[in-house]
């Protein structure tokens, strides 16, 4: 079955650095997602992109943040500059139209020392 | 913006009984998805269910069901026949269709489900 893959699994980063977060949506889906979760709090969508273009974004989404899809497959966030409050859980996902639901992947935990 | 709002922090439920988890959402649309994602431990997002909201029709999905309450904006998840597999979080889940499904998902906060065995 196909499925959404995120690397690294766990990644430990000083404050200040710049960190990207790798995704390969699944293959035939159209629209990218990121979204983040603190420890404890819900789910909060960052970020969408569809066309090669970034659809929607939330307010967390500022300058520090940008989206990429480099090449066909790969979907990346990177953060500029890191801060503690980036420590959370960051989820990729994708759907294969903006009507069907969207297919997560396993997160990449991000903590910033 | 849309909310949703999940007002149990937290429920338990023998094994093998059956268990409802509410959430309630705000919008002005009338045309939108909803979803209930489960996450266990893994921390993992696994979809469980989702329903459009222009079918009446309350959808299932073998031991999960869900009550869609479009005029009273309701949308609970049943899980029936309870099993130790069922704990997790349990987030549901709202995507307007306002802009072609551009918009990402909106959570809310979770309800953490605890099976008795």
């Amino acid at each position: 079955e196909p499925e959404v893959t995120q690397t690294p699994s766990h990644q430990v980063t000083q404050m200040g650095q710049e960190v990207i977060l790798r995704c390969v949506p699944i293959s035939n889906h159209l629209y990218f997602y990121w979204y983040r979760q603190i420890l404890g709090q819900k789910v909060e969508f960052l970020v969408s992109f569809y066309n090669n273009e970034i659809s929607e974004k939330s307010e967390i989404f500022d300058d520090q943040f940008s989206v990429e899809r480099p090449d066909g497959s790969n979907f990346t966030l990177k953060i500029r500059s890191t801060k503690l409050e980036d420590s959370a859980m960051y989820f990729c996902a994708s759907s294969g139209s903006g009507t069907t639901e969207a297919f997560f992947g396993q997160g990449t935990r991000l903590t910033v020392v | 913006a849309q909310t949703v709002t999940q007002s149990q922090p937290e429920m338990s439920v023998q094994e093998a009984e059956t268990v409802t988890l509410s959430c309630t959402y705000d919008t002005s649309e009338s045309d939108y998805y909803l979803f209930w994602y489960k996450q266990p431990p893994s921390r993992q997002m696994i979809l469980v269910i989702r329903q459009e909201a222009y079918k009446q029709q309350n959808a299932t999905e073998n031991r999960f069901s869900v009550n869609f309450q479009k005029a009273a904006k309701s949308f609970s998840l049943k899980i029936s026949d309870s099993q130790l597999g069922d704990a997790a979080m349990y987030f549901c889940a709202y995507r307007s269709l306002a802009r072609g499904g551009a918009d990402g998902l909106t959570f809310g906060k979770g309800t953490h489900l605890i099976i008795q065995p």
